[in-house]
C-alpha cells in the first residue's frame, strides 16, 4: 500500500514561470515532510523540508506547503529553470528510522 | 567528512544468477543504513534498514535479502534473480541521533537481469 502518492508522473513547466508539484499521504503518524531531487544515474538529494507543527517553509526559490487535514503538501518553485529539471520525490517520516518515498513527479523545464 | 560508496554502477545479469550489491560508509561509526529500490512507478521503495551490525529489517517480501557484517558495510544479495528483480537500487546512511533530513545516498547500481 502506497503511504506517499505523487499522482503527476510528469510536468512540463516554461522557464521562468511557477512549477508546483503535488504530495498526498495516507498515515496521519507522519510528521515530517521532505523533497528530493533525483537526476538520472544519480542518487537523490536532499532540496527542503516541513515540519507538521508548520503549514510552509521556504528556502529562496523553493517553497514547500503542508494541508494537515487534507493530508496534503506541494513544492513550489519559482521561477522555474532549465536546471530544475530532473525526479521529484516527496518523503515522509513517522519519527521512526524509516523515511517512506512517493513514486516521484518528472519535471522538465523548457525554454 | 563522510562519503559513501556504492558498487557496481551498472550490472547486467541473467535470470536464476546470484546477486551481490555492496555499499560502505566513510567518515562515520554505527550509521543507519538503507536498501531503497527505484523501479519503474514506484518510486522509491524502501527494501531493508539497519541500525546495527547483524540487525535487520525487511519492509517488502521479495527475493532478496541484506547483511550488515561490519558496521559501515551493508549488502544487498539474491541467490536467484528475478527478471522482476530489475531497477535502481539505492544505499543510503544516517546518523541514529540525527535528524531525519539527514539521510545521504549513495550513487546507485542500474541492475538489469535478462
Amino acid at each position: 500500500d502506497q503511504q506517499v502518492k505523487q499522482n503527476s508522473p510528469s510536468l512540463s513547466v516554461q522557464e521562468g514561470r511557477i512549477s508546483i508539484l503535488n504530495c498526498d499521504y495516507t498515515n496521519s503518524m507522519f510528521d515530517y515532510f521532505l523533497w528530493y531531487k533525483k537526476y538520472p544515474a544519480e542518487g537523490p538529494t536532499f532540496l527542503i523540508s516541513i515540519s507538521s507543527i508548520k503549514d510552509k517553509n521556504e528556502d529562496g526559490r523553493f517553497t514547500v506547503f503542508l494541508n494537515k487535514s487534507a493530508k496534503h503538501l506541494s513544492l513550489h518553485i519559482v521561477p522555474s529553470q532549465p536546471g530544475d529539471s530532473a525526479v521529484y520525490f516527496c518523503a515522509a517520516s513517522d519519527n521512526t528510522d524509516k523515511l517512506i518515498f512517493g513514486t516521484g513527479t518528472r519535471l522538465q523545464v523548457f525554454p | 567528512s563522510q562519503t559513501i560508496h556504492q558498487w557496481p554502477a551498472t550490472l547486467v545479469q541473467p535470470v536464476g544468477s546470484p546477486l551481490s550489491l555492496e555499499c560502505t560508509v566513510e567518515g562515520t561509526s554505527n550509521p543507519n543504513l538503507y536498501w531503497y529500490r527505484q523501479a519503474a512507478g514506484r518510486g522509491l521503495q524502501l527494501l531493508f534498514y539497519s541500525v546495527g551490525i547483524g540487525q535487520i529489517s525487511s519492509e517488502v517480501p521479495q527475493n532478496l535479502s541484506a547483511s550488515r557484517p561490519q558496521d559501515r558495510q551493508f549488502i544487498l544479495s539474491s541467490k536467484k534473480l528475478l527478471l522482476s528483480d530489475s531497477g535502481f537500487y539505492l544505499c543510503a546512511w544516517k546518523r541514529q541521533s540525527g535528524t531525519v533530513y539527514g539521510y545521504t545516498f549513495g550513487s546507485g547500481t542500474r541492475l538489469t537481469v535478462v
